[in-house]
């Protein structure tokens, strides 16, 4: 069965360094998701992309954070200037049709140091 | 502002009984629920959906039920089997908006 593939699977940086969490999502999906989960805490949604644009972001994706779908097949998520409290796991999810169950990668551990 | 509660962090259960996960809601604008369950080290996997239309889906030994009225849902699982051990998030999507809101999620345990 094809699955979202996220890599690297552990981020470690410095506060104030850049990362870029990269995901393929599934091919034929045309939804793309970045959801992030604080240790502990709940799933949260970060940002949706569909036809090569955000179509919706949450309060938490800010200026630091940007998405890009720079060929056909990966999706990434840059985050410009690290700060301890990015650290979390951040999934990528991706779906064919809106209102469809989202498939999840298995989430890039980023831990700012 | 918690628009999807699961308010029980954990719950044990004896293998071969019965689990119920609880779950509420406060936006009356959510119109399709979903469960899904989540190992260590993997993301989240889909489970068993509801739309608002139904009060009942049922899927093998996964059932979800939901109460409009009370703003509330539940996922049964029978009889529960030692790798249904996971963390259980209920989440739910209204049709104006392009994202899923999770809960904080339910540690289930089935205990041999």
């Amino acid at each position: 069965e094809p699955e979202v593939t996220q890599t690297p699977s552990h981020q470690v940086t410095q506060m104030g360094q850049e990362v870029i969490l990269r995901c393929v999502p599934i091919s034929n999906h045309l939804y793309f998701y970045w959801y992030r989960q604080i240790l502990g805490q709940k799933v949260e949604f970060l940002v949706s992309f569909y036809n090569n644009e955000i179509s919706e972001k949450s309060e938490i994706f800010d200026d630091q954070f940007s998405v890009e779908r720079p060929d056909g097949s990966n999706f990434t998520l840059k985050i410009r200037s690290t700060k301890l409290e990015d650290s979390a796991m951040y999934f990528c999810a991706s779906v064919g049709t809106r209102n469809s169950p989202l498939h999840f990668g298995n989430g890039t551990r980023l831990t700012v140091t | 502002d918690q628009q999807v509660k699961q308010n029980s962090p954990s719950l044990s259960v004896q293998e071969g009984r019965i689990s119920i996960l609880n779950c509420d809601y406060t936006n009356s604008m959510f119109d399709y629920f979903l469960w899904y369950k989540k190992y260590p080290a993997e993301g989240p996997t889909f489970l068993i959906s509801i739309s608002s239309i139904k009060d009942k889906n049922e899927d093998g030994r996964f059932t979800v039920f939901l109460n409009k009225s009370a703003k509330h849902l539940s996922l049964h699982i029978v009889p529960s089997q030692p790798g249904d051990s996971a963390v259980y998030f209920c989440a739910a999507l209204s049709n104006r908006d392009d994202k899923i809101i999770f809960g904080k999620g339910t540690r289930l345990h089935i205990l041999p």
